[in-house]
């Protein structure tokens, strides 16, 4: 089946620094990616829509400047935390799509643990 | 805006059937998702269900979907205890590939 990979799977940061996310689809290509943030026992909640090519789509609430989406390719896509700060500790998955909207072609990384000192 | 809602907890005992139950508020959602993520671990695809449909059999597991009480439930006979993690559903929200989930429901399995 599809696989989505995530780079690093954890990473501990200072505050104050940028730490770089990567998504990559290794078998097919993902024309959509999507980047999602989880709380401890808590859901998952949507961050932005990264479509290759173009610029990212950020829900509300999210801070763009701080949560640089870059889609460069139809198999990478990456998220920079950017200054990060304690709060921007979290559990940091993306999703990728061939076919955004159809049934079951969306498939999940595994994930990266954040954890801002 | 759109919400969906889990119970938080289930146990059960291994080989009882587990039933992990759903509501949605969005009723243009065309597919339904269920998904399962271990512990430090992303999501899994389980299994989904076309709205037009009100049941999906797949192995072990069978969902049900109410579409006029917007509920939708995943049933997972004969438990075993490597059935333990935790359990999403989520509607795509206007076709769009967004995926709106609940809070997830944690399904403890005794041996």
């Amino acid at each position: 089946g599809a696989v989505v990979s995530q780079h690093p799977s954890w990473v501990i940061c200072k505050s104050g620094t940028s730490v770089k996310i990567e998504c990559r689809s290794l078998d097919f290509q993902a024309t959509t990616m999507f980047w999602y943030r989880q709380f401890p026992k808590q859901s998952l909640m949507l961050m932005a829509t990264s479509n290759e090519g173009s610029k990212a789509t950020y829900e509300q609430g999210v801070e763009k400047d701080k949560f640089l989406i870059n889609h460069a390719s139809l198999t990478l896509s990456t998220l920079t935390v950017t200054s990060a700060h304690p709060e921007d500790s979290s559990f940091y998955i993306c999703s990728a799509s061939s076919s955004p909207g159809e049934s079951d072609e969306q498939y999940f990384g595994p994930g990266t643990r954040l954890t801002v000192t | 805006g759109e919400d969906v809602e889990q119970s938080l907890f289930l146990s059960v005992r291994e080989g009882d059937s587990s039933v992990i139950n759903c509501t949605y508020t969005d009723s243009s959602s065309t597919y339904l998702y269920w998904y399962k993520q271990e512990p430090g671990a992303g999501l899994q695809l389980l299994t989904y269900i076309f709205s037009n449909m009100d049941m999906k059999q797949d192995q072990r597991l069978t969902v049900l979907l109410n579409k006029k009480d917007k509920h939708l439930s995943l049933r997972i006979a004969d438990t075993q205890t490597g059935d333990s993690a935790i359990y999403f559903c989520a509607e795509d929200s206007g076709n769009t590939g967004k995926l709106i989930f609940g809070q997830g429901t944690t399904l403890q399995v005794k041996p």
